[in-house]
């Protein structure tokens, strides 16, 4: 079945620094992945998405993601993080064929920025 | 803001009761999609509907029921509420194919 597992459910990071989000996944064929933030009483607004090609994906925000296919994994970087990226973070793969929004969510990770 | 609407934002109603949401998508788009997230379960896809016809299921329960009419608002329907089922609903809404757009939910608690 397919499953998404981000194993980190909260990280504090110090405004300035690199972050990376670790997101691992199963599915049985090319997965379309994506990941989603959610700020406090907000929806989802949708970061990046994967779906074939460059492995290397530039999303909004300056955010990035890269797919490794030989470790099941969707990670989601920042090279510089701002006070106003504190938010839930959810990396999700998409589960029906072609379609992008039956997703299957990992759990999310919550952000804090330290000052 | 997604364009995607959704009311009422906060519901709170007693155990066995039936309450609606509402989900209006962004303009165009035909496909709705409701999720649900809960602490204990997390981001869990119920239903999809296109243009007016049921398109994929999730995770539902048999207490839950939607639809999608002709102006292709949709709506989900909650009944014999209980308390786990206290959670946010979200709607999104989308072009066939692709990117969805999520509403800002609806929170609903039983007590």
């Amino acid at each position: 079945a397919q499953s998404v597992t981000q194993p980190d459910i909260h990280i504090t990071v110090s405004e300035g620094a690199s972050l990376e989000l670790r997101c691992n996944y199963s599915y049985g064929a090319t997965p379309y992945l994506f990941w989603y933030v959610q700020s406090p009483g907000q929806g989802l607004q949708l970061l990046l998405k994967y779906f074939s090609g460059d492995t290397l994906v530039q999303g909004i925000k300056g955010f990035e993601a890269e797919f490794k296919r030989s470790q099941s994994s969707f990670n989601l970087r920042k090279p510089s993080v701002h006070w106003s990226d504190a938010a839930e973070y959810f990396c999700a793969v998409g589960a029906g064929g072609g379609s992008q929004g039956n997703l299957i969510f990992g759990k999310g990770t919550k952000l804090s920025v330290k000052p | 803001d997604s364009g995607v609407t959704q009311t009422p934002k906060h519901l709170i109603t007693a155990t066995g009761q039936r309450v609606t949401l509402r989900c209006s998508p962004r303009s165009g788009d035909l496909s709705v999609y409701w999720y649900q997230q809960s602490l204990d379960q997390g981001l869990q896809f119920l239903i999809q509907y296109y243009n007016g016809e049921e398109r994929a299921k999730g995770n539902i329960l048999e207490r839950f029921s939607a639809q999608q009419f002709p102006d292709l608002h949709s709506e989900l329907n909650l009944s014999s509420l209980e308390l786990g089922d206290s959670a946010l609903y979200f709607c999104a809404s989308s072009v066939v194919g692709n990117t969805i757009y999520f509403g800002e939910g609806s929170w609903l608690t039983v007590v």
